[in-house]
């Protein structure tokens, strides 16, 4: 049974600092999706990462894929309070996404 | 372009009673999804759909939980009787097929009294 473990569970940051979600899983799969989560919200879709090595950028954010580590990356570049949400991971694993329990990130101006 | 349309967006009923949601996906999306997802948790697939079939149901509770999927297009997701802890929010997604990006609606946020 695939299980997807991401960590920290809860974060509380200042603006303008770095730092970085884990999303590690536990069988072998080549396709990962990171979401975002405002409160009463639905999930919106942020990285799609497709293949081992596979790194993608939107802003402050940036992901990342080692399949041979089974392991992806988050990582939040100079902080700002409109990143404050809950981030998920999600696994493929035949055809259905196992999701992580999801990261509550909180940005203190 | 319209994203996943679910309604109604709140619901609060009794125990015991009968609960429905309605999905419509996005245009030209084959896939559609159900999931439930708890409070501080991810969310949890119950059924999901590649038209109008029912491909991966076995996470849901068929003892009162029951779905479909006419034309391939829109969908509803039935409870009945609901219990206590079905209460939850509950999240319709869509994706042009299996292994592509799924889109997801606001979710309908069930409370069972």
């Amino acid at each position: 049974e695939l299980k997807v473990e991401q960590n920290p569970l809860f974060l509380s940051m200042q603006e303008g600092k770095n730092y970085t979600i884990y999303c590690n899983y536990s069988t072998t799969s080549d396709r990962l999706y990171w979401y975002r989560q405002d409160p009463g919200k639905s999930l919106e879709s942020l990285f799609v990462l497709l293949s081992n090595g596979a790194v993608k950028q939107e802003g402050r954010l940036m992901a990342s894929l080692d399949t041979k580590a089974r392991l992806s990356t988050l990582h939040i570049t100079a902080a700002v309070h409109d990143l404050s949400a809950t981030y998920f991971c999600a696994v493929d694993s035949n055809y259905q996404l196992i999701w992580g329990a999801g990261t509550k990130l909180i940005i203190k101006p | 372009e319209a994203g996943v349309v679910q309604s109604p967006r709140y619901k609060i009923i009794e125990k015991k009673q009968p609960v429905a949601f309605w999905c419509n996906p996005i245009s030209g999306h084959n896939t559609l999804y159900w999931y439930r997802q708890n409070l501080g948790q991810g969310p949890e697939l119950l059924i999901r759909y590649e038209n109008e079939e029912a491909v991966d149901d076995s996470q849901l509770p068929k003892d009162r939980f029951s779905a479909e999927r006419l034309k391939g297009v829109d969908s509803t997701l039935k409870i009945q009787p609901a219990e206590l802890g079905d209460s939850a929010v509950y999240l319709c997604a869509s994706s042009l097929g299996m292994n592509t990006e799924a889109f997801f609606g606001q979710g309908t946020r069930l409370t069972v009294v």
